[in-house]
């Protein structure tokens, strides 16, 4: 089972709003991350998690806060966002990072975020 | 700095045929790890098929198979017998010895019925 499972699929927030992401795999991986990716662009890495600790972050605006409650779990927290901030946002998890067996990233379907 | 080229930013292939989409890279590390992607309309990433760069043997998944070129840093994706599911964005990807994936900017892929 190599599934990563996110929610919600769709979500329309105003630039007041705020709201969660949240992502979730139950493949024992020790390793998410969160991507960003634009129509048509290729994703852009926001932040790794590294057994539930934040190991990368991408200089990525305060306005975006990862949270990683437990190792299968990892939230994206949403606050005064930008219209350029709509995007779609995908998860991905690994069994840890950068291991010379077990470095692929799975990725789930993404939260399609529209901020108006 | 280490990058990953897709130059085909589309192509389209008859129902049945066989394409094959091109990625070269750039990178000094001796041990990495080459992927490559589908994205269908749908949205999901999915992992075709991946390639360890110690081992000479290419990769084969089914339909998909990768032509591996470490010298001249080329990594092709071969497609036999295109079905009208394998219309997608393919994104050609690598791990250069870190936790970071570098993505190529992708190819859309469309099957001709």
């Amino acid at each position: 089972d190599t599934e990563v499972t996110q929610t919600p699929k769709h979500l329309v927030m105003g630039m007041t709003n705020k709201k969660s992401l949240k992502c979730e795999q139950h493949m024992g991986h020790r390793a998410m991350y969160w991507y960003k990716q634009k129509a048509k662009k290729p994703p852009e890495l926001m932040f790794v998690y590294s057994y539930e600790k934040l190991s990368i972050n991408e200089s990525v605006p305060s306005r975006f806060s990862p949270e990683c409650p437990n190792s299968s779990l990892l939230n994206l927290h949403l606050h005064a966002l930008q219209p350029e901030d709509s995007a779609l946002y995908l998860c991905a998890s690994s069994r840890t990072v950068w291991n010379r067996e077990e470095e692929t990233q799975y990725f789930g379907p993404g939260t399609r975020l529209l901020v108006l | 700095a280490q990058t990953v080229t897709q130059s085909q930013p589309e192509m389209s292939v008859q129902e049945a045929e066989t394409v094959t989409l091109s990625c070269t890279y750039d990178t000094s590390e001796s041990d990495y790890y080459l992927f490559w992607y589908k994205q269908p309309p749908s949205r999901q990433m999915i992992l075709v098929i991946r390639q360890e760069a110690y081992k000479q043997q290419n990769a084969t998944e089914n339909r998909f198979s990768v032509n591996f070129q470490k010298a001249a840093k080329s990594f092709s994706l071969k497609i036999s017998d295109s079905q009208l599911g394998d219309a997608a964005m393919y994104f050609c990807a690598s791990a250069f010895g870190n936790e970071k994936l570098t993505f190529g900017t992708g190819t859309r892929l469309t099957i001709i019925p």
